[in-house]
């Protein structure tokens, strides 16, 4: 299967953790990428590989694999964490590039 | 400073075709792999196509197969995408990103930076 599912949309509590998850066949070879977009904007890359942070990036977001589910942590959640957020990576061939169908973050 | 900036998108006919164009700078160009991802109106991501850096590897989403070509200049440091045939569904604002990739163990692969989009709607 080349599509990669997550939850269309969670909330939390300021300050409060949250996590998203990514769930596809192809994440048992590779691994994903995580990216921020705010109304308007374009995608900002904010996990890649295991767990890696762009620079400027903040440490409450972190990266998790286990299996086909990728997941995206951010602890302690900021009014400015209010966001989709999407997992890409490749499908199973390993040429096509898929994104998850979405989550919405509502920061309360 | 690394930046794309996308260009070309507008309003066109169904069946009309149009010519994206992303210009890159900040940072050498001909040694990433590029790639356009679209969005539709108040949806989701959706990869639409991607080009190796020397134009060896090109892969394209099942959606646009045989419409869309992707190409890339390196000497302009520009990639490029013609669009033909052009549909409703088509209607999305189109980015252009620069995909990276290290060993770690495995290949991971990611997109950074995007451009800021371009708005492409295709109407009568």
């Amino acid at each position: 299967s080349s599509e990669l599912t997550q939850d269309p949309a969670v909330s939390v509590a300021l300050g409060q953790t949250v996590r998203i998850t990514c769930q596809g066949d192809s994440l048992r070879s590779y691994y994903a990428s995580w990216y921020q977009q705010k109304p308007g904007q374009a995608p900002v890359l904010v996990i890649y590989g295991k767990n890696n942070r762009p620079s400027g990036i903040p440490d409450r977001f972190s990266g998790s694999s286990s299996g086909n589910t990728a997941s995206l942590t951010i602890t302690g959640a900021q009014a400015e964490d209010e966001a989709d957020y999407y997992c890409n990576s490749r499908d199973s061939s390993g040429n096509r590039r898929v994104f998850g169908t979405g989550t919405k973050v509502t920061v309360l | 400073e690394v930046q794309l900036v996308e260009s070309g998108g507008g309003l066109v006919k169904p069946g009309g075709s149009l010519r994206l164009s992303c210009a890159a700078s900040g940072f050498t160009f001909s040694s990433y792999s590029m790639n356009w991802v679209r969005q539709a109106p108040g949806k989701g991501l959706e990869w639409v196509s991607s080009i190796s850096s020397s134009s060896s590897y090109i892969y394209y989403a099942d959606s646009v197969k045989g419409r869309f070509t992707i190409s890339r200049d390196n000497a302009k440091n520009s990639l490029y995408l013609q669009m033909n045939s052009l549909r409703a569904e088509d209607t999305a604002v189109y980015y252009c990103a620069r995909e990276s990739k290290v060993i770690y163990g495995d290949y991971v692969y990611w997109f950074d930076p995007w451009g800021q989009g371009t708005l492409v709607t295709v109407s009568s």
